[in-house]
Formats: structure tokens, C-alpha cells, sequence
């Protein structure tokens, strides 16, 4: 069966820093890769994904996440962050033989202090 | 276009209930996921329903059962609750198919006393 980790449970960050959350899978074959988060209070809300092509992708309010197929891994990242993104990111993946089922990692909560 | 809605939004149980959740896909959306997030286990995979049949189960004993109406309305049902059953219910829909993320609900909120 598939697993994922994420490496960082906490991170506690100052505004305008740069952040990088990393992702690993255990799946050989192909994959879907994706990132949510979840603020406080609100729902899982999908940042970004991969599917197939350019392995560098861009998703909302500024983030992307490059897919290294050797590395097996799917890392977060954003240049400067604000004190809005302080929430819970968790990397998700789906198998190619799993269905439409989901695999997350244990989180990471992002702290931001202004 | 309304978003995914999960009905009771709390719920609180004795130990030996069972319970109903109830979950109401975004429109057009026919596939239907259920996952269950604590924090010492995090997020894991339920089931999935597509056409109102289930086409996908986790790891989770046959306490925990679902189904799927022709509407694509799920519900999800935990018999003989036990203490551990305390979790966050989340919803997600999805258009079927390869290319398409799911969405998900604000979950129901289940405590088990």
C-alpha cells in the first residue's frame, strides 16, 4: 500500500520568509499528486495539483510544488509568506491503481508570525 | 454553485449507537468519498461511491458502511460506536474520471461518549 510523509509537523515561520514543505510517496507507478490546506476552522481546500507535463506547478495565493519522479517526492513551496497563511497543508496522493482514493501525509501546520 | 454539504455538522453519540452522516455532492459531481481525520491517525480513506455503487473501501472494520442514492446524495453509517469512532467526517466529491481533484465538505464533527 502507498504511503506518504510529510517530514515537518510544525513550522513556525516570520512574514515575508520563504517556505518549503516536503512530501514524500512510496508508490513506484503513476500518480497524482495534489496539496491542500486547511485553515482554521474551514474546510481541506485544494492549493494544487499534478496530474501529467510540466513538473513545476503553480497554484493559488502564490505556492508551487515541483514533482521529482526519482526522489519520489512533491515538495511545497513559496517565496514569501504571509501571516494568512498560517494553517494546516497536507500532501496528497492518488496511485494509479487506487481508484479515486487519497492518500495523505500527517500534515504540517504553518505557523506565520506577523 | 454551492459547495459540498455535510449534515449534522456535530453530533454526539453514546458508546453502542449507531449513527447516520449525510452528505450532498456539488451538482453534477457523481462520485462521492468519505474520509475519517483525528489527530493521531490523520486523514484516512473510507470508501468511494460511483453510480451508487461502492467502488472503493479503506481499511476500516464492516462497523463503518455507506451508500450512494441516484442523486448522488451519500450517507455514511457507523454501527456499535466505540470511543475511538470520535473523529471528523469528511466528505468529497469529484467528477469521475482521470484530471479531476475532489472537493471536499466542512465534515461532521462526531464525538462518542
Amino acid at each position: 500500500a502507498q504511503s506518504v510523509s510529510q517530514h515537518n509537523h510544525h513550522v513556525i515561520l516570520s512574514e515575508a520568509a520563504s517556505l518549503e514543505l516536503g512530501c514524500n510517496y512510496s508508490y513506484g507507478g503513476t500518480v497524482n499528486l495534489f496539496w491542500y490546506v486547511q485553515y482554521p476552522g474551514q474546510h481541506l481546500q485544494l492549493l494544487l495539483k499534478y496530474f501529467s507535463g510540466d513538473p513545476l506547478v503553480k497554484g493559488i495565493k502564490g505556492f508551487e510544488a515541483e514533482f521529482i519522479k526519482s526522489k519520489f517526492s512533491f515538495n511545497l513551496r513559496k517565496p514569501s509568506v504571509q501571516w494568512s497563511d498560517t494553517a494546516e497543508y497536507f500532501c496528497a496522493v492518488n496511485a494509479g491503481n487506487a481508484g479515486n482514493m487519497l492518500t495523505f501525509g500527517g500534515g504540517t501546520r504553518l505557523m506565520v508570525k506577523p | 454553485k454551492a459547495g459540498v454539504t455535510q449534515t449534522p455538522r456535530y453530533l454526539i453519540k453514546t458508546r453502542g449507537q449507531q449513527v447516520t452522516l449525510s452528505c450532498s455532492p456539488i451538482s453534477g459531481h457523481r462520485s462521492v468519498s468519505w474520509y475519517q481525520q483525528t489527530p493521531g491517525q490523520g486523514l484516512q480513506f473510507l470508501f468511494e461511491y460511483f453510480s451508487e455503487t461502492q467502488r472503493n473501501k479503506g481499511n476500516f472494520p464492516g462497523r463503518f458502511s455507506g451508500r450512494q442514492f441516484s442523486n448522488s446524495r451519500s450517507e455514511m453509517n457507523v454501527s456499535t460506536l466505540e470511543l475511538g469512532d470520535s473523529a471528523l467526517y469528511l466528505c468529497a466529491s469529484r467528477i469521475p474520471g482521470g484530471g479531476t481533484e475532489a472537493f471536499f465538505g466542512q465534515g461532521t464533527r462526531l464525538t462518542v461518549v
